[in-house]
């Protein structure tokens, strides 16, 4: 069975870094495109960014380009995405994704709140 | 940027009746390898992440009742739940998956009447 838990969200103040990491299991990892989507509270699904399979292709949302990084661990089997220069803008539930089709996949998600 | 226009913004129709919910692209999204429109539907009940439920604008997805059915072309796209059931309350929310970024819908609130 195909799982997909995020850890790493909590509470950071504005201009503060955070690093989400996605631990996959059930499926071949490395076999996946994987995708980060957030949700602020109350709102509709964003999506963020993707990474190829061996994570030399790297895609971005305008709002988080040169902010947000997006990497991953085959051999851990684990998607990050490391996070700086926060804004509240960006508190929201972070969804690790997998993409068969499309995202065929979802994670529980893990909060990220960013407030002083 | 794709934008996805969905309607209604919320709906309440009663147990056993017919809901249909529209999604809008705002340019064409057929996938010119396979000749299919690249647009898929979410469910997303309170508190739960999204479960994908159609894609390729009309393929369910495996395990999905066959009460949801997915239909469109062109730029306009319909999820349909022929009979309602209480399980079925939930946000909907259509997306493109053509190009980057990968766009949703605004999503549409299910509720029963």
């Amino acid at each position: 069975e195909v799982h997909l838990v995020e850890s790493g969200g909590g509470l950071v103040q504005p201009g503060g870094s955070l690093r989400l990491s996605c631990a996959a299991s059930g499926f071949a990892f490395s076999s996946y495109w994987m995708h980060w989507v957030r949700q602020a509270p109350g709102k509709g699904l964003v999506w963020v960014s993707h990474i190829n399979t061996v994570g030399s292709t790297t895609t971005y949302a305008d709002s988080v380009k040169g902010r947000f990084t997006i990497s991953r661990d085959n051999a851990q089997n684990t998607l990050y995405v490391e996070m700086n220069s926060l804004r509240a803008e960006d508190t929201a539930v972070y969804y690790c994704v997998r993409e068969g089709v499309t995202m065929d996949y979802w994670g529980q998600g893990t909060l990220v709140t960013v407030s002083s | 940027d794709i934008v996805m226009t969905q309607s209604p913004d919320s709906l309440a129709v009663s147990l056993g009746e017919r809901a249909t919910i529209n999604c809008k692209s705002s340019q064409s999204v057929l996938n010119s390898s396979n000749r299919k429109n690249s647009v898929a539907w979410y469910q997303q009940r309170p508190g739960q992440p999204p479960k994908l439920l159609i894609y390729w604008a009309s393929t369910r997805e495996s395990g999905v009742p066959d009460r949801f059915s997915g239909s469109g072309s062109a730029t306009d796209f319909t999820l349909t739940i022929s009979s309602l059931q209480a399980e079925d309350v939930a946000v909907y929310y259509c997306q493109q998956y053509y190009s980057s970024p990968y766009t949703f819908g605004q999503g549409t609130k299910l509720e029963i009447k």
